[in-house]
């Protein structure tokens, strides 16, 4: 089983629609949870983070934790093509110190 | 600040021949990793060091892997020799410590093509 993973789609929404991004973890210590975009040929960048139970919300993004269930999302609402990337799922694994185990990315695109 | 500063940007090498792949952190991070990308494996992190000191390395796949970080705004990934299987993006990431809630700040990247 992979610590981390990501259905590796491609995940198709229209435009102005909640896209959905789920993630699940096989470490129950793990205590905090990061995504990341990806545009294609760039970097990694950080969307949002969340540590506790529950939803965090920033702008038109919604990071949900539900660690009983050892799953993590990312919503994304009124979904703009400008979203079309691949969003990657990290965790920091207990015991891990600083270091974040990705997932392998679910790609996103968001269609006219 | 100019950001996780990364060269080369590309690198195309003939199987056999050494590879060194070099990472500037953002200044006061204390923590840098090398992770390496590819289609099949997504993201892995192969090093990182804290305060120039390596602290994990169990992600370096062999022997002709190698990284150095002299100094604070320095660190290297040397591969000798390099065979086609490397070819990959390496990307160097840093942060600060304790900061974890503020995630990697990563770098350009290199690709790197052995052939």
């Amino acid at each position: 089983q992979k610590e981390v993973e990501q259905n590796s789609g491609p995940l198709s929404v229209p435009e102005g629609a909640i896209a959905s991004l789920n993630c699940t973890y096989s470490d129950r210590g793990s205590q905090s949870f990061f995504w990341y975009r990806q545009y294609s040929g760039k970097s990694p960048e950080l969307i949002m983070f969340i540590y506790s139970n529950g939803d965090k919300e920033d702008g038109r993004f919604t990071a949900q934790l539900n660690k009983a269930s050892q799953y993590v999302s990312l919503l994304i609402r009124d979904s703009q093509p400008s979203d079309s990337a691949t969003y990657l799922c990290a965790v920091n694994i207990a015991g891990g110190g600083n270091k974040l185990t990705f997932g392998t990315g679910t790609q996103l695109k968001v269609e006219l | 600040d100019a950001g996780v500063i990364q060269s080369p940007r590309h690198e195309v090498t003939e199987m056999g021949q050494e590879v060194t792949l070099r990472c500037k952190p953002i200044s006061g991070h204390d923590y840098l990793f090398w992770y390496r990308q590819t289609m099949m494996r997504g993201l892995e992190l192969l090093i990182y060091f804290n305060n120039n000191v390596p602290i994990d390395d169990s992600g370096m796949p062999e022997d002709r892997f190698s990284a150095k970080m002299p100094n604070a705004s320095f660190s290297t990934l040397k591969i000798q020799p390099s065979e086609p299987r490397d070819s990959a993006v390496y990307f160097c990431a840093s942060s600060l410590s304790g900061v974890l809630s503020y995630g990697y700040t990563f770098g350009s990247g290199t690709r790197l093509t052995v052939v």
